[in-house]
């Protein structure tokens, strides 16, 4: 079955900086790739999501781009802000296949 | 409507006891997941049920976990004999249906086994 790697576990930026969090994939057969965000107490909630039909996706301040040859894919976030202070979940899928998460990434913006 | 919910949302329990958590998905979503979330820990699948096909069990820890989804809408986690290493928050989630799409959390059953 499918397993997702995470890598960090946590990290530190200042406010203003750029914030990259990568997940590897096993399953190469996986195409769907969405990135959830879980603020403290709070349920998880979907930000992003890609498909293996791109390459690259962008929202605002968040981008997430996906290397297939490799099976790995990111999350940019640029112009960090206080408030994307959260854990943030990566996650991969196979068209009506069960999702199967990452270990997260604990992510501090500070002022 | 109504997001997702589930209850109870906080359960304390004794080790050796039987606990059901119920989750109500959103209304007319045919895929729900059961995950379960250890403190400051990730997103451990458990189950999966997609509209009226075989539920896949591979997440499920070990034979005392269980769940159940009638009519395609309610679903409970049974989890029987529970132990120490149980305590978890469960967290449900539907989708519209299984087709990669978003994934919508309820606020989780925070479970406490003594």
């Amino acid at each position: 079955g499918e397993n997702v790697e995470q890598h960090p576990s946590t990290l530190s930026v200042q406010e203003g900086d750029s914030a990259v969090i990568k997940c590897t994939y096993s399953d190469s057969a996986s195409n769907y790739f969405p990135w959830y965000k879980q603020e403290l107490g709070k349920r998880p909630q979907l930000i992003i999501d890609i498909r293996s039909n791109v390459g690259e996706k962008k929202d605002q301040r968040i981008a997430v781009t996906l290397n297939k040859t490799a099976k790995h894919f990111s999350l940019h976030i640029t112009e960090t802000q206080p408030e994307d202070s959260a854990v943030y979940f990566c996650a991969a899928s196979l068209n009506t296949d069960k999702l199967i998460f990452g270990t997260g990434t604990r992510l501090q913006v500070f002022p | 409507g109504a997001g997702v919910s589930q209850s109870p949302s906080n359960k304390v329990t004794e080790k050796g006891k039987d606990v059901e958590l119920r989750c109500d998905p959103i209304s007319g979503h045919t895929a729900l997941y059961w995950y379960r979330q250890s403190l400051g820990q990730g997103l451990e699948f458990l189950i999966y049920f997609q509209g009226n096909s075989a539920p896949d069990k591979s997440g499920l820890p070990s034979d005392r976990f269980s769940a159940e989804r009638t009519g395609g809408s309610v679903s409970t986690l049974t989890i029987q004999r529970t132990q120490q290493e149980d305590s978890a928050v469960y967290l449900c989630a539907s989708s519209r249906s299984a087709l990669n799409e978003k994934l919508f959390f309820g606020s989780g059953t925070q479970l406490s086994v003594l």
